[in-house]
């Protein structure tokens, strides 16, 4: 069954260093996702992507965030000068077309922040 | 703005009990859908169920039922015959039909499986 994977599984940086959290959907999906989930607390919707643009993004998707689909398999989330706070994991998503009902995660990246 | 509520931060059940997990949500649209996720340790998401507003009928997926009470604004999860493997959080997910479908979660039960 095709899944949609991540990389790398955990990712310990120091605060200041740019990172980039890797994903690659299921291959006929069309929009993607990426989701935070700081530990202990709630995942938090960051950041969908349809038509290779972003479609909505919340309030913590500011200016040191950034995703692309730089080859049409690879979807990227990039953080630029990481913070402390910025430590949790990060789950990518996907779905083939509206109103598919479930959407698909990848495992999820741990970022650590030190 | 829709918001999703799990006012049980944890809950505890024997082995082979029936336990049932809360969740309220508030929303004015009509037409959404509904999900529970599971997040063992490895923190992987696993779809439990999921139910469309449009349906009375409430879904079932084997140990797994939902009890959906739309006027309520209400979603909650039974779990037959609880097993170890039961033992995850468990979270509460909504999602609407007319904006970019990204879901909306409650804050998780962690659900513990006494043997």
């Amino acid at each position: 069954e095709p899944e949609v994977t991540q990389t790398p599984s955990h990712q310990v940086t120091q605060m200041g260093q740019e990172v980039i959290l890797r994903c690659v959907p299921i291959s006929n999906h069309l929009y993607f996702y990426w989701y935070r989930q700081i530990l202990g607390q709630k995942v938090e919707f960051l950041v969908s992507f349809y038509n290779n643009e972003i479609s909505e993004k919340s309030e913590i998707f500011d200016d040191q965030f950034s995703v692309e689909r730089p080859d049409g398999s690879n979807f990227t989330l990039k953080i630029r000068s990481t913070k402390l706070e910025d430590s949790a994991m990060y789950f990518c998503a996907s779905i083939p077309r509206p109103p598919s009902y479930e959407q698909y995660f990848g495992p999820g990246t741990r970022l650590t922040v030190t | 703005a829709q918001t999703v509520t799990q006012s049980q931060p944890e809950m505890s059940v024997q082995e082979a009990e029936t336990v049932t997990l809360s969740c309220t949500y508030d929303t004015s649209e009509s037409d959404y859908y509904l999900f529970w996720y599971k997040q063992p340790p490895s923190r992987q998401m696993i779809l439990v169920i999921r139910q469309e507003a449009y349906k009375q009928q409430n879904a079932t997926e084997n140990r797994f039922s939902v009890n959906f009470q739309k006027a309520a604004k209400s979603f909650s999860l039974k779990i037959s015959d609880s097993q170890l493997g039961d033992a995850a959080m468990y979270f509460c997910a909504y999602r609407s039909t007319d904006s970019n479908y990204q879901l909306i979660w409650g804050a998780g039960t962690k659900l513990i499986i006494k043997p």
